[in-house]
């Protein structure tokens, strides 16, 4: 069945080190969705990428959907304290909400 | 303040009994879902729901219903049947169904169940 794969599972960075997670999809996605989940809380949504090749940038983060739209990275730069939290992709094949297929996530932990 | 409610945070329950999960969103969303949640395993969908009295299973629904008599609640009960009912539930809402539309999450139902 179609999956998203998210890499890495967990990363340790020192304060101000960047971060990177990947989605990879076996599939072609419609758009792919990223959110964020602090220790204890829920999902919050961070950002859609549709186009291929998209780059969007919120801050620090700069997330990325690729050429053929199997792909997508968020990639934070000089990471802080507040960046901490589980970051999640969510792919869609197109249409309904209700074909998202999320990957497992990749857990931050930041040392200050 | 728009958003979405969930009730209780903590839910303990004795296996065998039924529990009915909160869910009320005051953002007039069309669509609705729950969601499961366990360590390691990311986002699974129990139910959606596109409009009101009209709602689907998702991909683990075994165990579970659901109800949707009004457009602002969503409701979800763990049955008896469910056989691995502790988890984290969360419950999202969205402006439609269509996948252009972003998830909005309340802040879960921890449910334990012994």
């Amino acid at each position: 069945g179609q999956q998203v794969m998210q890499i890495p599972q967990y990363q340790h960075v020192q304060e101000g080190e960047d971060f990177t997670t990947y989605c990879n999809s076996s599939t072609t996605l419609s758009n792919i969705q990223w959110y964020k989940q602090r220790p204890g809380g829920h999902p919050v949504f961070l950002i859609q990428l549709v186009k291929s090749g998209e780059v969007k940038k919120q801050k620090r983060l700069t997330f990325q959907f690729g050429e053929a739209k199997k792909n997508s990275s968020l990639h934070i730069t000089a990471t802080q304290t507040t960046d901490v939290g589980t970051y999640f992709c969510a792919g869609s094949k197109g249409g309904n909400n209700r074909k998202l297929i999320w990957g497992l996530g990749t857990s931050l932990a930041v040392n200050p | 303040d728009g958003g979405i409610t969930q009730s209780p945070k903590y839910l303990f329950r004795k296996e065998g009994q039924n529990v009915t999960l909160s869910c009320e969103q005051n953002l007039n969303h069309d669509a609705m879902y729950w969601y499961r949640q366990d360590p390691g395993q990311g986002l699974r969908l129990i139910y959606y729901s596109q409009i009101v009295n009209d709602f689907q299973k998702g991909d683990i629904a075994e165990g579970y219903s659901v109800s949707r008599e009004k457009k602002e609640s969503f409701p979800l009960t763990v049955t008896s049947a469910q056989k691995n009912p502790t988890a984290f539930y969360l419950c999202a809402s969205s402006t439609t169904g269509q996948d252009n539309s972003p998830l909005h999450f309340g802040n879960g139902t921890r449910l334990t169940v012994t």
